[in-house]
């Protein structure tokens, strides 16, 4: 099935450092989301992007939503152990066949060391 | 916790068989969407419910089918089990059937043998 292009794969990150991940699709998408998902759990929402350019934070996470609709981009900053887990991009569309559906990316492993 | 709830949580089944997931989306939630989350292919959609009504249908197999009763809960069947729907399989659910703000449940693992 169709999913965002997202990068890295896997990151190796001391704590205390930067990190960041972005998603791009060839299609233009109306709201850009960012999950985390812990082992054996579902995916929890970190942030909502609705607008073209739209800059959003949440604590040590932030987002934004591209220009072009195309593409958007998650950071976190100061990082801490907790912090591990698997990232997921999803964009979604309205109208026609793909009403409700989210279009995930393949996900950005993160590893913090302490 | 996002407030929508799956059982079983895991699920161990033979090749041939037919298992029931149960969803039970967030109290005033319409909208309920099944995920299948395998290895190789990621987090795929499969069928969207709005307030019993399919609205949606995604990468489902045949074999697959789902509904959503009165009470709002939904159940996805999966049948004539093969070694490749082993997967976590998850709900989300919405208030309205436009919303784009999904929260999921804990999942089910599915593991065929």
């Amino acid at each position: 099935g169709q999913q965002l292009n997202q990068s890295p794969q896997s990151m190796f990150i001391q704590e205390g450092e930067d990190v960041s991940m972005n998603c791009t699709s060839s299609s233009i998408f109306n709201t850009w989301l960012w999950y985390k998902q812990d082992p054996g759990e579902g995916p929890v929402l970190l942030i909502a992007l609705y607008k073209a350019g739209e800059l959003t934070s949440n604590g040590r996470l932030t987002a934004q939503f591209g220009i072009t609709r195309k593409d958007s981009f998650l950071n976190i900053s100061a990082s801490i152990p907790s912090d591990v887990g698997i990232y997921f991009c999803a964009g979604h569309r309205t109208g026609g066949t793909s009403y409700g559906k989210l279009t995930f990316g393949q996900g950005t492993i993160l590893t913090v060391h302490p | 916790d996002s407030g929508v709830t799956q059982t079983p949580k895991h699920l161990i089944t033979a090749t041939g068989q037919r298992v029931t997931l149960r969803c039970s989306p967030r109290s005033g939630d319409l909208s309920v969407y099944w995920y299948q989350q395998s290895l190789d292919q990621g987090l795929q959609f499969l069928i969207h419910y709005y307030n019993g009504e399919e609205r949606a249908k995604g990468n489902i197999l045949e074999r697959f089918s789902a509904q959503q009763f009165p009470d709002l809960h939904s159940e996805l069947n999966l049948s004539s089990l093969e070694l490749g729907d082993s997967a976590l399989y998850f709900c989300a659910s919405t208030l309205r059937s436009t919303t784009d703000t999904q929260y999921f449940g804990p999942g089910t693992r599915l593991t065929v043998l």
